[in-house]
């Protein structure tokens, strides 16, 4: 059974940083591309970041570029999202997803909150 | 972007009764297009994708159709458990994007 496992969400101040985690388990992770999709309070789903199988490509949506950075560690079968200098509109909460070659994500973890607030 | 316009937003029903909920795309994008399900305390689920593949497990009672701008989920014969929110997604380029959700709720 695909399992996804976010973790170390929490209360962040604005302009500190912050690392997330998912632990996956049930499928060869180094086989798959792997995302996160966050969704804002009350909010509909937007992709944050992608990172291929190997790690040697990565891609963010333009609000995120340069604050985030998406890594994965194929020998621990983790996927990693750190983010630095947070904004107040990075408030959501955030899903780590199992992309499929043809880009859509067929396994999703249950998600960690990250609120970023003095 | 490809921007996804979801309607509607919000939608009621009974169960035993069926339903469609539509995404329209900026642009085409062919046939590329998933469904999926959100419910409270639970993954969310991918039920459709490449606009009318049902994923392993999702009941046959779920059917997607369209194919350039304009899609369609149906769901016949709603069960109990189908109430929740629904969201596309374009999976043709990127950035992948969603739509902004409709929400099924029992009448």
């Amino acid at each position: 059974e695909v399992q996804l496992v976010e973790s170390g969400g929490g209360l962040v101040q604005p302009g500190r940083s912050m690392k997330l985690s998912c632990a996956a388990s049930g499928f060869t992770f180094n086989n798959y591309d792997m995302a996160w999709v966050c969704q804002a309070p009350k909010k509909g789903l937007e992709w944050v970041a992608t990172i291929s199988y190997d790690g040697s490509s990565t891609y963010y949506r333009d609000s995120v570029k340069g604050r985030f950075t998406i890594s994965r560690d194929n020998a621990k079968s983790t996927l990693y999202l750190q983010m630095d200098s947070l904004r107040s509109e990075d408030t959501a909460t955030y899903y780590c997803a199992r992309r499929d070659w043809e880009s859509y994500f067929d396994y999703w973890g249950q998600g960690v909150m990250v609120t970023v607030s003095s | 972007d490809v921007q996804m316009t979801q309607s509607p937003s919000n939608l009621a029903a009974s169960p035993g009764e069926s339903v469609s909920i539509n995404c329209k795309a900026s642009k085409s994008i062919s046939k590329y297009l998933a469904w999926y399900q959100q419910k409270p305390g639970k993954a969310n689920k991918l039920l459709i994708y490449s606009g009318s593949t049902l994923q392993s497990g999702t009941p046959s009672r779920f059917s997607g159709s369209g194919s350039g701008t304009d899609f369609t989920l149906t769901i016949r014969n709603l069960e109990p458990e189908d109430f929740g929110l629904y969201y596309c997604q374009q999976h043709n380029e990127y950035p992948p994007t969603f739509g902004a959700g409709t929400k099924l709720e029992l009448k």
